[in-house]
């Protein structure tokens, strides 16, 4: 089965400071990993995608996720928080073999504040 | 460009009655998804299209869901005798291809059944 779990509902992080929203996930085969963010009202934006290659992934608005096998993970991460930066995040994996699914977290709260 | 486009927005419906929503993806693309948002819970796969084919239906929860997509471009959830289950968020998504593509959201319809 295919899944992904964000351990954390909430996360809390004062302007300025780095910010790790975490990911784990359970796959069979290659995983096709995203990062979406919803702000409210609005349907989800792309922030970024690990399909192969360097594990290390750059998106948009400074942010980056790292891909870790071993660890089966894919925390995405910013070095310098911004207040408008506080929405919803959310990491979905899609399977190799079945392309037309994504299965998505729960999703974290990120809070950024001044 | 424009992008993928939703109505309507909100919709309140009576226990009981049909509802219809639709789903403008953003032109050329092939790939159409319908997902459920329950309140504080990530987007949960309905349903897929490649073109006008609906290749994959797993995810709708009853046989009183229906989607199609006769054109190969706007999409159209119907949701029979709706209940009060049925009160969520309904995203569309569409993808340029049918392969590991970046899918992008509407803002999604909430639909309130009382």
């Amino acid at each position: 089965a295919q899944s992904v779990a964000q351990p954390e509902d909430q996360v809390n992080v004062a302007e300025g400071n780095p910010l790790t929203v975490k990911c784990t996930y359970s796959v069979s085969g290659n995983p096709y990993l995203f990062w979406y963010v919803q702000y409210p009202n609005r349907g989800l934006q792309f922030l970024l995608k690990y399909i192969t290659g360097d594990n290390l992934v750059k998106g948009s608005y400074g942010f980056e996720a790292e891909f870790n096998k071993s660890q089966t993970s894919f925390h995405l991460k910013k070095p310098s928080a911004l207040v408008s930066d506080s929405a919803l995040y959310f990491c979905a994996v899609r399977a190799l073999y079945n392309f037309n699914k994504f299965y998505f977290g729960s999703g974290t709260k990120l809070n950024v504040k001044p | 460009g424009a992008g993928v486009s939703q109505s309507p927005r909100y919709k309140v419906a009576k226990r009981g009655q049909d509802v219809a929503l639709r789903c403008d993806p953003i032109s050329g693309h092939v790939s159409l998804f319908w997902y459920q948002q329950a309140l504080g819970q990530g987007p949960e796969f309905l349903t897929y299209f490649q073109n006008e084919a609906q290749l994959d239906k797993s995810g709708l929860p009853s046989d009183r869901f229906f989607a199609e997509r006769p054109e190969g471009s706007v999409s159209t959830l119907k949701i029979q005798r709706t209940q009060q289950e049925d009160s969520a968020v309904y995203l569309c998504a569409s993808s340029l291809g049918a392969g590991v593509e970046t899918q992008y959201f509407g803002p999604g319809t909430r639909l309130l059944v009382l």
